[in-house]
């Protein structure tokens, strides 16, 4: 069975910095991976999704994400934090079988200061 | 393109009533959830089906049915509702399969609270 592991259930930046949210994962398979994002009362956004082709994944509001199988790692970054990027920030893996369901991460929540 | 709908957006129940959330996506997905999802616990399966006719039961089940007559449609039904159903509820659909690589789509959630 699948399970994610996100590793800071709080990340604080300045803005302007690098961002960077962890994730691990545990799969059968090679799965396909995603990141979303939830800003506060609204509900989830994909950010990006990996599915098998590039590693470096490019998603939307300048975030990638890099698939390390080696490490059963899909790490979020952004090379410069925006204040809008406050967040919940969510990662997920696909199922291993039909039938079985998307595996979220607990969460990590982003705060960017002034 | 409407993608995962909703409704109602809010309700204030009181405790024991019933009410019915419901859910209607227009892609032809195959799979449709329902998730809650409360403060520190990130996102909680309730229940799940991979196509009309079959539900199955995720991680937090109980005071919660569900049905899946058409493809389109996904309502959750809570049955005699208690303070602990307070949270918010979202319906989510994919095309599913092994490894598929499909998006989740999300409706915009149903905040609920129970008195």
């Amino acid at each position: 069975a699948q399970s994610v592991t996100q590793l800071d259930s709080h990340v604080s930046v300045s803005e302007g910095t690098p961002v960077l949210l962890r994730c691990n994962y545990s799969s059968s398979y090679s799965p396909s991976l995603f990141w979303y994002v939830q800003h506060p009362n609204k509900g989830l956004q994909l950010l990006l999704k990996y599915t098998s082709a590039a590693t470096l994944v490019k998603g939307i509001n300048g975030f990638e994400a890099e698939f390390k199988k080696s490490e059963t790692s899909f790490h979020l970054t952004k090379p410069s934090a925006h204040m809008s990027d406050a967040a919940e920030y969510f990662c997920v893996v696909s199922p291993d079988n039909y039938g079985q369901n998307f595996v979220f991460g607990p969460g990590t929540r982003l705060s960017v200061l002034p | 393109n409407a993608g995962v709908t909703q409704t109602p957006k809010f309700q204030v129940l009181k405790t024991g009533q019933s009410m019915t959330l419901q859910c209607a996506q227009d892609m032809n997905h195959e799979y449709m959830s329902w998730y809650r999802q409360d403060p520190g616990m990130g996102l909680r399966l309730i229940h799940y089906s991979v196509g009309a006719g079959i539900t199955d039961q995720g991680e937090v089940p109980n005071g919660y049915n569900v049905s899946r007559s058409t493809t389109e449609d996904f309502p959750l039904r809570l049955l005699s509702a208690a303070p602990s159903q307070t949270s918010v509820y979202f319906c989510a659909s994919s095309y599913g399969g092994v490894n598929s690589g499909n998006t989740i789509y999300f409706g915009e959630g149903s905040w609920l609270t129970v008195v």
